[in-house]
């Protein structure tokens, strides 16, 4: 049981938009930066934001990222079948001084 | 151009030890913390530990406390991982990440390298 939760699986149609929630606390989410994080099957981890809401250069602009409070979220529009991939939120908890994911999001365009 | 690249991984028994390393190349090494990530086979990320750049502070999951040990070669470029009583449930993809510490993100990931452990 991962402290930052995420939904196991979303799915929607190629075009369409998803948006997958990252709910934490006041010690982690609250009070740090979150990042996310995609991982195509039987590859490394790739940056896909950072400082809650900030795109690295390469990543498309259909990608966004959002925190409010306990929890953030990541929205993705204009679905490709590229985009299949296991999505993660992390972040750091100040009162426990650990680094934490997320359970991971499967996204499946289908 | 960034790079990490991982070695060590490897079979080893419950109980034995197991000693990974990561070579940085392509930034300046002694200006970032650096961290351990794994994921067991059909799980999810899991943080292991955290190094700062100058390696003054050293930070574990409760999960491997105790039992691993993160350490940094700035001269070298390199971070390692030193494993010991190690167990079933550490079989895992072992990377290493770059962190940027202002805003706490793994900018760069190495490609992993697998240790399984079993009897």
């Amino acid at each position: 049981q991962s402290v930052l939760t995420q939904p196991p699986s979303v799915s929607a149609a190629p075009g369409q938009k998803v948006t997958i929630s990252c709910s934490g606390s006041s010690s982690n989410i609250g009070n740090n930066y979150v990042s996310w994080y995609q991982q195509l099957p039987g590859t490394a981890p790739k940056l896909l934001f950072y400082a809650n809401n900030e795109r690295p250069s390469g990543i498309p602009d259909r990608f966004s990222g959002s925190k409010s409070g306990t929890s953030a979220t990541l929205g993705i529009t204009g679905l490709q079948t590229g985009d299949e991939a296991d999505y993660y939120c992390g972040t750091w908890d100040n009162s426990l001084n650990i680094g934490l994911f997320g359970g991971g999001t499967k996204l499946t365009v289908l | 151009e960034v790079q990490l690249v991982e070695s060590g991984g490897g079979l080893v028994k419950p109980g034995g030890s197991l000693r990974l390393s990561c070579a940085a190349s392509g930034f300046t090494f002694n200006a970032y913390a650096m961290n351990w990530v794994r994921q067991a086979p059909g799980k999810g990320l899991e943080w292991v530990s955290s190094i700062t750049n100058s390696g003054s502070d050293k930070y574990y999951a409760d999960s491997v406390k105790g039992r691993f040990s993160i350490s940094r070669d700035n001269a070298k470029n390199s971070l390692y991982l030193q494993m010991n009583s190690l167990r079933v449930e550490d079989t895992a993809v072992y990377y290493c990440a770059r962190e940027v510490q202002t805003t706490e993100e793994f900018d760069y990931w190495g490609q992993g390298t697998l240790v399984t452990v079993s009897s």
